[in-house]
Order: C-alpha cells, then sequence, then structure tokens
C-alpha cells in the first residue's frame, strides 16, 4: 500500500531534549496531520495543518506544512517521559468521489530516558 | 462523551473464517473509515462511508466489504480470512466529509491462526 516516508525510523533521547521528525511524500496533499498512538490503542490526533506554509503549535508541539505541499515536520520540545510512543504522520487526499483517505508515514518510535 | 467504539476488542478466527468488525462513530458524525495496521506499519485505508454510501475504497480484496447503518454506526466484514489479515482493524469518524482530522477508536485486534 502507499506509504510516506517518515524519518527517523526511531529515537532514543534524554528527557528535556528537543524532538524532530519529519514527512516526505512524492505527491501533493491538501491536509497534513500528525499523530501518536500508544500500544493497544488507536492514534491519537496532535496537530492539524491545512495550508502551505501553515506553522501551528499544540502545547510543546510545532508542526509545519511544507510550502512545497510535500512535506511536513513535527517538533517536541522539552521531552518528558509520557511522550514516548509511536508518531505518525498523515497526509489527506482529496479523491474521486470526495473521499478523503489518509495516507500514513510508517511511524517514528519514540524513546524517553528519564 | 462516548468516543468512537469498536467492538470486539481481540478476535481469534481460523483461516477460511468470515468475520465482522462493528464500529460506532461519535455522537453527530456521518463519516466512519476504515484502516488496517498490520504490526510494525501505518494504517492502510480500507473503506470510507458518508450518510451511508461508500464514498472511497482502498486497494483490498473483494473479500472485505462494509455498509453503514442509518444511525451512522458500521460494519466491517472480511469473508475467506488468510493469515495476512491479522491486523489491528481501526474505525475512525468525523463530522463531515471534511479535511478535519478523524477521531479513531482504539480498534480490534483480529489474529487468524
Amino acid at each position: 500500500g502507499q506509504q510516506l516516508n517518515q524519518s527517523p525510523q526511531s529515537m532514543f533521547i534524554q528527557e528535556g531534549e528537543d524532538v524532530s521528525m519529519n514527512c516526505t511524500s512524492s505527491s501533493i496533499f491538501n491536509t497534513w496531520l500528525w499523530y501518536k498512538q500508544d500500544p493497544g490503542e488507536g492514534p491519537v490526533l496532535l496537530i492539524a495543518l491545512y495550508k502551505a506554509g501553515e506553522l501551528t503549535s499544540n502545547g510543546r508541539l510545532t508542526a509545519q506544512f511544507g510550502i512545497t505541499r510535500k512535506d511536513s515536520f513535527l517538533n517536541i520540545s522539552a521531552s518528558i517521559p509520557s511522550d514516548v510512543g509511536i508518531y505518525f504522520c498523515a497526509g489527506q487526499l482529496f479523491g474521486a468521489g470526495n473521499n478523503r483517505k489518509l495516507i500514513w508515514g510508517l511511524g517514528t518510535s519514540l524513546a524517553v530516558n528519564p | 462523551d462516548a468516543g468512537v467504539t469498536q467492538s470486539p476488542t481481540h478476535l481469534i478466527k481460523t483461516r477460511g473464517q468470515h468475520v465482522t468488525l462493528r464500529c460506532s462513530p461519535i455522537s453527530g458524525h456521518k463519516s466512519v473509515s476504515w484502516y488496517q495496521q498490520v504490526l510494525g506499519q501505518g494504517p492502510q485505508f480500507i473503506f470510507q462511508y458518508y450518510e451511508k454510501e461508500e464514498r472511497g475504497r482502498g486497494n483490498f480484496p473483494d473479500r472485505f466489504s462494509a455498509r453503514q447503518f442509518p444511525n451512522y454506526s458500521s460494519e466491517l466484514n472480511v469473508n475467506a480470512l488468510l493469515l495476512g489479515d491479522s491486523a489491528l482493524y481501526l474505525c475512525a469518524s468525523s463530522f463531515l466529509q471534511s479535511n478535519y482530522g478523524y477521531t479513531f477508536g482504539s480498534g480490534t485486534r483480529l489474529t487468524v491462526v
């Protein structure tokens, strides 16, 4: 199936450090979304981006919609142990029949050492 | 306020069997989407329903089917199960067929043996 290029695949950091991850695509997207998924749970929306160049924050999280509409990044500042989990980017395509499916990255697994 | 609820939470089936997974969207949400998430990968789009009509279908075989009911709940059916169908099946709902982020349920973990 179609997947976005998400990097890094995994990160192991010290508590208090900043984290950066990004997604790239060969396709243009209308919307970029960032989700966090804990084990055994569904993804939870962190940030939604709707316009090229848009920079949006949610607490310690900041994400940007790339100017080319083919990429996005997510930054987490001053990481804490509860930031542990898998972070996914997802791009939304508007298809025929108003289909709005999400195309997902493979995820970035984040581990935080207290 | 209840979120997206899925049932059952876990399921074990034998190859060749049939399975039905259920999803209740957030109250007022009219759009439901189904995704398959294989271990270690991102979710893959299966179906989207809006106002009881199929509005999108991913690259899945005809063994996969779904429907949405008048109360906007949805069922995903998979026939002739294969080992490779083992995955977390996620349901997501949204108020409109919009570009806003969907709210996901906790999923149904299907194991085919």
